[in-house]
């Protein structure tokens, strides 16, 4: 059974640090790996998906990598804002294509 | 605009009478799911479909039900909601294996 774990589980930092995000799995039989973005009380925003063959995808401050054989994956933020402040999570669609197991989540918190 | 549509957004039901919660995209799209997502357990996977009249068993499929009779809607039903059922309720959708998936913007159920 894939198995997601997201270290740490909370992270504060100043404003303009640049940091990142962890993201391991136990099944490396993946087909691709998705994080999400998640503010409170609200639904899930897609900010990357890396396919299995990938080993990066960056989108503006944003790069996600992804090492199967290792079973990790990071999400690096750049120039970290206030606005960035929220819960991101990991997802792994497992084998039947059909199920996805989430990590836990990290909670970043960017201070002014 | 590509989106999935849930309904009702909140809801305050008591033990025992039926509900359902509606979900709906128009991307087309072959894949959907639905999550509940609660405090300390994360986002767990209740059902899925991969088609019409293709449903299968998340992790969490005890006390719901779900039908796809239609590729654009997939509602999700409790036939006799209980306490254990509050929580906040996700539905998302995807083109398929190896595709983002993207979600609603949740249900949040309470269950008296």
């Amino acid at each position: 059974k894939q198995e997601v774990t997201q270290i740490p589980a909370a992270l504060s930092v100043p404003e303009g640090e640049n940091l990142v995000l962890n993201c391991s799995f136990t099944d490396s039989a993946i087909y691709n790996l998705q994080w999400f973005r998640q503010d409170p009380g609200k639904g899930l925003t897609s900010l990357l998906l890396i396919q299995s063959s990938q080993r990066e995808q960056t989108s503006g401050r944003l790069n996600a990598s992804l090492d199967k054989s290792s079973g990790r994956s990071t999400l690096y933020i750049a120039a970290s804002q206030p606005g960035d402040s929220a819960t991101y999570l990991c997802a792994v669609p497992n084998t039947n294509a059909g199920k996805s197991t989430f990590g836990d989540g990290t909670t970043l918190t960017v201070k002014p | 605009e590509a989106q999935v549509t849930q309904n009702p957004r909140y809801l305050i039901t008591v033990t025992g009478k039926k509900l359902t919660v509606t979900c709906s995209q128009n991307m087309n799209h072959e894949y959907m799911s639905w999550y509940r997502q609660d405090p300390g357990l994360g986002l767990r996977q209740i059902y899925y479909s991969m088609n019409v009249e293709v449903t299968d068993k998340g992790d969490v499929p005890e006390g719901y039900k779900v039908s796809r009779k239609e590729k654009r809607n997939f509602p999700l039903i409790l036939e006799s909601p209980s306490p254990n059922q509050t929580s906040l309720y996700f539905c998302a959708s995807s083109s398929g294996r190896g595709y983002e998936q993207y979600f609603g913007p949740g249900t949040r159920l309470t269950v008296t």
